[in-house]
């Protein structure tokens, strides 16, 4: 079984909806990250939790918001989805003590396509 | 502004030949830099890190330098495969701050 998974793997949804993307871990990593990807941009950080208790924003955090369930759950909400929040996004996680430090372990993805 | 920057066109090389992709940054004093590859539709996976203290890392067919004057990671792949083909991006971890990815460059080996 994979160690991140992500649900849905693909969503479509309208203009104003509110969705929920979600992600668990059985690698027993404390820290989890929300990425989102566009073509030619690089991943880049919407939110970040250290601990359960630790919620912190990323570059990109306007328009998004999250929640850190348990140590192994970090889901990532769409408030009011718009167009341009169509995009691929990932969830990971790190062990601050693992070597190669920081290598961060990453999920399938969802595709998400805003109309 | 902080910059990380990879060649965003593809590179396209024969089966064999060793392929050569550049990373080059701005604004940063990177404690360490490491190598993702990334296949279509998946998520990226971890392949190399090189430390600020280090001029190469190899593991297998692939070799990292780090040029801290320069600001430049190069990542080569020697003696390539089709199945080499995939996206590869770059990521800066700053001492304090988070991991910042590039932007990938798209690799195509050809038989």
């Amino acid at each position: 079984d994979a160690d991140v998974t992500q649900t849905p793997r693909n969503r479509i949804t309208k203009t104003g909806k509110r969705i929920m993307l979600e992600c668990s871990q059985t690698k027993g990593h404390d820290r989890m990250y929300w990425y989102r990807q566009d073509p030619g941009l690089g991943l880049r950080l919407i939110y970040y939790s250290f601990d359960v208790k630790d919620i912190n924003k990323g570059e990109i955090s306007d328009g998004y918001s999250v929640s850190r369930q348990a140590q192994a759950k970090f889901s990532l909400s769409l408030e009011s989805a718009i167009p341009n929040q169509t995009a691929l996004y990932f969830c990971a996680t790190s062990d601050p003590t693992d070597v190669p430090k920081e290598t961060q372990y990453f999920g399938p993805g969802t595709r998400l396509l805003v109309l | 502004s902080q910059k990380i920057e990879q060649n965003s066109e593809a590179l396209n090389i024969q089966e064999g030949k060793t392929a050569t992709l550049t990373c080059n940054y701005t604004n940063y004093s990177p404690a360490y830099l490491q190598w993702y590859r990334q296949d279509p539709g998946r998520g990226p996976v971890f392949l190399l890190l090189i430390r600020e203290n280090e001029k190469e890392k190899r593991k297998e067919r692939l070799k990292v330098t780090f040029d801290t004057t320069l600001k430049q990671s190069l990542f080569h792949i020697t003696a390539s495969q089709p199945a080499d083909s995939a996206t590869y991006l770059c990521a800066l971890y700053n001492a304090g701050n988070m991991l910042t990815f590039g932007g990938g460059t798209r690799l195509m080996v050809k038989p």
